[in-house]
């Protein structure tokens, strides 16, 4: 099981960057899928989660904002965020929907003028 | 949300040693399917989270027995037995009843 992240980068407060997530090693279409993120030095933070049939749930932070998607056929999760602020700065993670497959090693977003 | 608290912040410990970590959820745990999806992470310095213990007392995979879980409803209990090296890093409760998902602050496990 393998999930590798990338999309990350500097971006200014108001705008926007797409995340993705390329998964290996299991059946991508059967498993529900979470991003969360960690700010620097700081603790775990759920963002949102799309089951197998793509129904999704956020986090009350990004609602309306972040917009959780995933691609079958390409094996790979993907995480838009629009409207970028400052406290969006975080370590972004992909991770199967247990929890226990190897996390994503994450990819950095900062938000920043 | 479901508020997790965990304590200590912080521990040092002998190698060889035991310690337990306490994690207590604003909410019961228990899912209206009986399940208490209740979890421990380990976060090694530089890594990402790993997951060793779910559903309060199960060991992940390949998850040595000095990592046992204990406990229901709101309170919960990591121990760790006969400390080694790798075991250092940060450890987080997080629960994944309902949504949303919500994880602990960390307790960092120094080795002294």
């Amino acid at each position: 099981v393998q999930l590798v992240e990338s999309g990350g980068g500097l971006v200014q407060p108001g705008k926007s960057l797409k995340l993705s997530c390329s998964a290996s090693g299991f059946t991508f279409s059967s498993y529900g899928m979470h991003w969360i993120r960690q700010a620097p030095g700081k603790g775990l933070d759920w963002v949102a989660y799309i089951s197998s049939s793509s129904g999704t749930v956020y986090a009350d932070a990004v609602k309306g904002r972040f917009t959780i998607s995933r691609d079958n056929a390409k094996n790979t999760l993907y995480l838009q965020l629009n409207s970028l602020k400052s406290e969006d700065t975080a370590i972004y993670y992909c991770a199967r929907a247990d929890l226990g497959a190897p996390w994503g090693q994450g990819v950095m977003v900062t938000v920043s003028s | 949300d479901v508020v997790m608290t965990q304590t200590p912040v912080s521990l040092s410990v002998s190698l060889g040693g035991q310690v337990s970590i306490s994690c207590r959820s604003s909410q019961s745990l228990v899912h209206n399917n009986g399940n208490t999806y209740l979890s421990w992470y380990l976060q090694k310095p530089g890594q990402s989270p790993q997951l060793l213990i779910y559903k309060v007392s199960n060991r992940f995979s390949g998850i040595s027995d000095r990592f046992s879980g204990s406990g229901s409803g709101t309170d919960f209990t990591l121990k760790i037995s006969r400390v080694e090296p790798d075991d250092l890093g940060v450890y987080y409760c997080g629960q994944g009843t309902q949504y949303p998902f919500t994880f602990g602050s960390g307790t960092k496990l120094e080795i002294k």
